[in-house]
């Protein structure tokens, strides 16, 4: 079975700086997504990124991108300029690209963005 | 825009009790995922359904069941309900990947507390 994990609980940072939030997971699947997604106090999961792990590019989108290494099976996540916007629960999840489509997730990693 | 709408942002219910968490999506999704959110544990699928009343055990589904009569809707059904179940419950729905990826879209999750 796939896991996955966020060894880092909590994590602040001050405005404007950037932050890393670490994933790791394991699998041996060769065929896969790895996503981060967003979970502020509104509650809604919202998806920030998503990397297929055919693809060896490291997605971005605006000030979020990843650090996606498929041999360490690590997929952190990037955050620059941070805003006090993006203080949420983070979650680094799994989904396997066949069969399916469940994600499995991290125990999450909650940001605080200092003014 | 995907609507997930789980019928209560907040439940309270007593032990033994039999207790119904609703989720209705109207994208006309195959997929229809319930999830468990707990602190330092993230998200764990409870079930899955990828049509109707067809289902599929998650991770963990042991005192649960669900029931989907309907494309729409998918219930979580806690048949005797007890303290070690309150918790944050999720719902997901998405499409069959087809030539593509297709994401999961999340409700605003219900809080459940068993007294």
């Amino acid at each position: 079975a796939q896991t996955v994990t966020q060894s880092q609980p909590e994590m602040s940072v001050q405005e404007a700086e950037t932050v890393t939030l670490s994933c790791t997971y394991d699998t041996s699947e060769s065929d896969y997504y790895l996503f981060w997604y967003k979970q502020p106090p509104s509650r809604q999961m919202i998806l920030v990124i998503r990397q297929e792990a055919y693809k060896q590019q490291n997605a971005t989108e605006n000030r979020f991108s990843v650090n996606f290494q498929k041999a360490a099976k690590s997929f952190s996540l990037k955050i620059s300029d941070s805003q006090l916007g993006d203080a949420a629960m983070y979650f680094c999840a799994y989904r396997s690209g066949q069969g399916a489509q469940k994600l499995v997730f991290g125990q999450g990693t909650r940001l605080t963005i200092n003014p | 825009d995907v609507k997930v709408t789980q019928s209560s942002r907040y439940l309270v219910k007593r032990t033994g009790e039999k207790v119904f968490l609703e989720c209705v999506q109207d994208m006309d999704h195959e997929n229809m995922f319930w999830y468990r959110q707990d602190p330092g544990l993230g998200l764990r699928l409870i079930y899955f359904s990828y049509d109707v009343k067809m289902k599929e055990k998650g991770d963990i589904p042991e005192g649960y069941s669900v029931s989907r009569e309907k494309k729409e809707r998918f219930s979580l059904i806690l048949e005797s309900a007890s303290t070690n179940q309150t918790s944050m419950y999720l719902c997901a729905s998405s499409f069959n990947d087809r030539d593509s990826y297709q994401p999961q879209h999340f409700g605003d999750g219900t809080r459940l507390s068993i007294l």
